[in-house]
Parts: C-alpha cells; structure tokens; sequence
C-alpha cells in the first residue's frame, strides 16, 4: 500500500533560518510525490511535485524537494525561512494503481515562524 | 480563469438536520474529487466524480452520505441527519484529466454540527 509519513507534527524556526520539513514515502510503484501548503483557513496550495523526472524538484517561494529513493525520502526545504511560510505542510503520494489521481495525504507538520 | 469555488465557505448545522456543500470546479474541468479534514489530521479521500457518473466513492461512509455532479450545475456532498462526529472541513478538488495533471483545490467548507 502507498502511504506517506510525516516524521514531525511541528517544526520551529526562526526567520532567515533554513527550513527541513521530512517526509517518507512507502510504495509499490515508481510514486508521484507532492508538497502541499495549508495556512490557516485557506484551501490546498501546490508546492512543487515529483514525477520520475528529476530528483531534485523545485517549487514556488523557494521551496524544493528531492526525491531519494534508497532513503524513501522527499523532504522539504528552503534555505532561509520567511514569516509568511508559517503554515501547515502535507506531504502527499498519489496512487497510480486506482486509474485516476487518487491523493493519499501525510498527517501534516505545521510551521511556526518566529521573528 | 477562476479558481475551484466552494460554498459556503462555513456551515452551521443541528444534529438530524442536513448538510450541502457545493462545488464548481475550474473552468474545463470535468474531474471532481471530495475529501474530508478531521481536525488535526491530513486529508482523506471520499469520492471522485466525473459529470454524471461516480467513478469511485471507496472513501464515502455507507450511510448519509451521497456525491453527485450533474451535467449541469455544481457538485454537491450531501450529508444526511448530521452527527457531531461530521464536523470537519471538506475539500473540494477539480482536474482536467485523470493522471499525471494538478489537482487544484478549493478553499473548503468548514461544518460544524452542534
């Protein structure tokens, strides 16, 4: 089965800090991976997504994500953190063997942002 | 273009009473997908429309609950005889095709059932 697993509920930084938000994926097939931003009260925004081009996948406001299959990894990143990214962050897999774009959502990691 | 449109945005509804949610998905989309936020947790699956047809509704409780999207006019998520317990935040996706292609999301109804 195609899951995902977010390995922090909450990440704290500092602005102008560098952003780690992880994410391990388990999957049968060569996966489809996504980041998706939350903030508060808003719907799903698309950070940036992986499928089976490169490994490493850059993204809108200075996110990216690699792909590194021999860890099952696709954390997020970005080098120096801004207030505005204080939001909530899913990792997400989509299953291929459903015959759409069945997304399969992590629990979440909310960023905190602080001056 | 305007984005996925969802509405309401909140919803107030008793115990026993009934709720609709509402979706227009973005314009040439004809791929319609619900999922539900408990709170504190990701979001799950509930169902996938095309104009009128459900394709898959492997995420849909067996009861109360119904999805349809009609050739013409909105998708609507209807929940019969509301029960606390469907308090959530329901999202509302669309896409052009099925594979390989964004989902865009809409900004969710918020239900509460008191």
């Amino acid at each position: 089965a195609q899951s995902v697993t977010q390995l922090d509920s909450h990440v704290s930084v500092s602005e102008g800090t560098p952003v780690l938000l992880r994410c391990n994926y388990s999957s049968s097939y060569s996966p489809s991976l996504f980041w998706y931003v939350q903030h508060p009260n808003k719907g799903l925004q698309l950070l940036l997504k992986y499928t089976s081009a490169a490994t490493l996948v850059k993204g809108i406001n200075g996110f990216e994500a690699e792909f590194k299959k021999s860890e099952t990894s696709f954390h997020l990143t970005k080098p120096s953190a801004h207030m505005s990214d204080a939001a909530e962050y899913f990792c997400v897999v989509s299953l291929m063997n459903t015959g759409f774009q069945k997304l399969v959502f992590g629990t979440g990691t909310r960023l905190l942002v602080s001056p | 273009n305007a984005g996925v449109m969802q509405n309401p945005r909140h919803l107030v509804r008793r115990r026993g009473q009934e709720a609709r949610l509402r979706c227009s998905p973005m314009k040439g989309h004809s791929h319609v997908y619900w999922y539900r936020q408990l709170p504190e947790e990701g979001l799950k699956f509930m169902v996938y429309l095309q104009k009128e047809n459900i394709i898959d509704e492997s995420g849909m409780p067996k009861e109360r609950f119904s999805a349809e999207f009609p050739k013409e006019g909105p998708s609507i998520l209807r929940i019969q005889q509301v029960v606390r317990g469907d308090s959530a935040a329901y999202f509302c996706a669309s896409s052009p095709d099925t594979m390989n292609t964004e989902a865009f999301f809409g900004q969710g109804t918020r239900l509460t059932v008191v």
